[in-house]
């Protein structure tokens, strides 16, 4: 079975800090990774995703993600936050078989303080 | 920009009552998902469409939800009759082909009294 872990409920981080948003997945067969950000009452938007090659993944609104394999980690990182960024972040896997099934943890709330 | 379309946002219902959701995909989007989200849990795949055909309802509770996506195109998903767990909030997304990038709508939330 495959599964996403998303190590804290909440995070609280004042604006222009560095931020870290983590997630273990686990897995029997090669995975593709993604984060996904929610804002209230909206969708999801797609920040970033891992398919292959490099392991360090850059995404939109300055976020990146490094792939480790061996800790079978993929979190989520900012060198600086802003307010704006205050939403529900969920990382997400899919199997590399012809499926299109999302399988997504539990979610991080990013609290962004002034 | 070509967006996932959804209606209604919100919904009240009473329980016993049969409930539906429209989900309109982005032009030329083969793969169409509906995600059920309880408050303070991640979605959760309820069904995948490949055009007019389901692939994957293994999640979906068939002795009261049904789904369908008769031309292809546009879809339904109908609760009869609504619990009080099924208050959530009901995603549809799209994509060009299984595999490709998901596009999400806003969502129906759905609050059963």
């Amino acid at each position: 079975a495959q599964s996403v872990t998303q190590l804290d409920s909440q995070v609280p981080v004042f604006e222009e800090a560095p931020v870290e948003l983590r997630c273990n997945y686990s897995s029997s067969v090669s995975v593709y990774l993604f984060w996904y950000v929610q804002y209230p009452n909206q969708g999801l938007q797609l920040l970033l995703k891992y398919l292959s090659g490099s392991t360090l993944v850059k995404g939109i609104n300055g976020f990146e993600a490094e792939f480790n394999k061996s800790q079978t980690s993929f979190h989520l990182r900012k060198p600086s936050v802003h307010i704006s960024d205050t939403a529900e972040y969920f990382c997400a896997l899919r199997g590399s078989g012809n499926t299109g099934k999302l399988i997504f943890g539990q979610g991080t709330t990013l609290q962004v303080k002034p | 920009e070509a967006e996932v379309a959804q209606s209604p946002r919100y919904k009240i219902t009473e329980k016993s009552q049969a409930v539906a959701f429209w989900c309109d995909p982005i032009s030329g989007h083969a793969t169409l998902y509906w995600y059920r989200q309880i408050l303070g849990q991640g979605p959760e795949l309820l069904v995948q469409f490949q055009d007019e055909s389901v692939v994957d309802d293994s999640q979906l509770p068939k002795d009261r939800f049904s789904a369908e996506r008769l031309k292809g195109v546009d879809s339904t998903l109908k609760i009869q009759p609504a619990e009080l767990g099924d208050s959530a909030m009901y995603l549809c997304a799209s994509s060009f082909q299984t595999g490709y990038e998901q596009f999400f709508g806003p969502g129906t939330r759905l609050t059963v009294l």
